[in-house]
This record gives structure tokens, sequence and C-alpha cells, in this order.
């Protein structure tokens, strides 16, 4: 089975503070990304990357940065983080292929609380 | 850019019978994938059912099945004999497909519906 491990469950951090998400999947999927859940407003799509060092800006990147050093880990960054960054972080990943049905997989989600 | 639309946000089904939930999305594309995701309370998100819109044949797995209506944008789920694990929240999802990205395009989430399963 495709793991998809996400370092916190749970992560409380201070205003202003750089905060650092990490995920690391074993299957090695060429496709990470980093959503954001909110109640009400699903998921939305934070950063992707489709290979190592790359990235691609999804729908709300304002605010988060990404780092792929190696093809199994995404970490997402939280530069300076503000109040309204508390929620829900889902990693996903999954195989890439332009014309593929393959599935996102993904991590059981890192609640961060930002104070 | 697509959007993915739940009109739904709570459902509830009496146990052992058979529930429907909404999806309509907008697209101008004419080749893309559609899924159903599934998030048990604080559980994982795990794929339901997927979709190819080339495919004119509705998707089924064991008691998922979906409607999916392309001239109408329309992907619902069925799910029959309801069971106490299905209660969960019920995510309707877009991706695109071809080349863009490599096909790393990410999925665009409807806001979900929230199944209660009544024993």
């Amino acid at each position: 089975d495709v793991k998809v491990t996400q370092s916190s469950r749970y992560l409380v951090k201070r205003t202003g503070e750089k905060v650092f998400l990490e995920c690391v999947q074993d299957m090695d999927h060429e496709n990470m990304f980093w959503y954001r859940q909110d109640p009400g407003l699903g998921l939305r799509l934070i950063y992707f990357s489709y290979d190592v060092k790359m990235k691609e800006k999804g729908d709300i990147p304002e605010g988060y940065s990404v780092s792929r050093e190696k093809k199994e880990r995404f970490s997402l960054i939280l530069e300076s983080a503000s109040t309204n960054q508390t929620s829900m972080y889902l990693c996903a990943s999954s195989f890439a292929g332009a014309y593929s049905n393959q599935p996102q997989h993904f991590g059981d989600g890192t609640r961060l609380s930002i104070l | 850019a697509q959007t993915v639309t739940q009109s739904q946000p709570e459902m509830s089904v009496q146990e052992a019978e058979t529930v429907t939930l909404s999806c309509t999305y907008d697209t101008s594309e004419s080749d893309y994938y559609l899924f159903w995701y599934k998030q048990p309370p604080s559980r994982q998100m795990i794929l339901v059912i997927r979709q190819e819109a080339y495919k004119q044949q509705n998707a089924t797995e064991n008691r998922f099945s979906v409607n999916f209506q392309k001239a109408a944008k329309s992907f619902s789920l069925k799910i029959s004999d309801s069971q106490l694990g299905d209660a969960a929240m019920y995510f309707c999802a877009y991706r695109s497909a071809g080349l863009s990205g490599g096909g790393a395009d990410g999925l665009t989430f409807g806001k979900g519906t929230h199944l209660i399963i009544q024993p």
C-alpha cells in the first residue's frame, strides 16, 4: 500500500515563526502536492511538484513556499506564520502521466494552530 | 479555471438504504478525470471511485457507483446498502488530463458533503 507520512499530526506555533511541514512518500511517486483544508471550503491546492527541485503554484500560494530536494520528500514552509494560516494541511502524492487516471494518495494531515 | 460544486452540505440516510450525493462541475476541457474521495472523522482521505471523461460507461466499485452525465457536467455518487462505516465527508474532485504539468495538475475539490448514517 502507498504510504504518505506527514511528520506531525498536531502542531502549535506562534505568529511570526518559520514553520516547516514535512511529507514523505514511499512509492516513488513523481508528483507531490500540498493542500489546505478548511471547514466549508473543501481542499485548496497550495503548491505542487512534478519532479525534484521543480515546483508550481497552486490556487493559494501566498504566504507559503515549498522545497523538494529529494523525490520522496516535499516540505511546506510558512515563512512567517500568521493566524489566518491556522488550518488542516494535507500532503498527497501520485504517479506522473499526462493521461493517467492515477489518483492522489493522501497523508493523515497536520492540524496546525498559529497563536 | 474549473469549479466543482457540491450542493448538499449534509445528507442523512438510514442504514441499508441508498443515498445519492450530487456533484456538478464547470470546465471548458473535453478530457479530464473525476474522483470521489471519502474522509472519515479524523482519518485519512481515501479514494472511493474514479471516472474518465472519455468513458461513457459509469464506474462502479462494489456498493458505490456513479452517474456521469458529461453534457450536463454532473457526476453523482450512489451508495447502495449504506453501512455505518460509510459515515464520512465525501469530496468530489476534478483533474485535467493532457500535457499540462505532465499530469501533475492538482485536484479541484468541491466543498464536501457530510454523510450521516442513521442506525
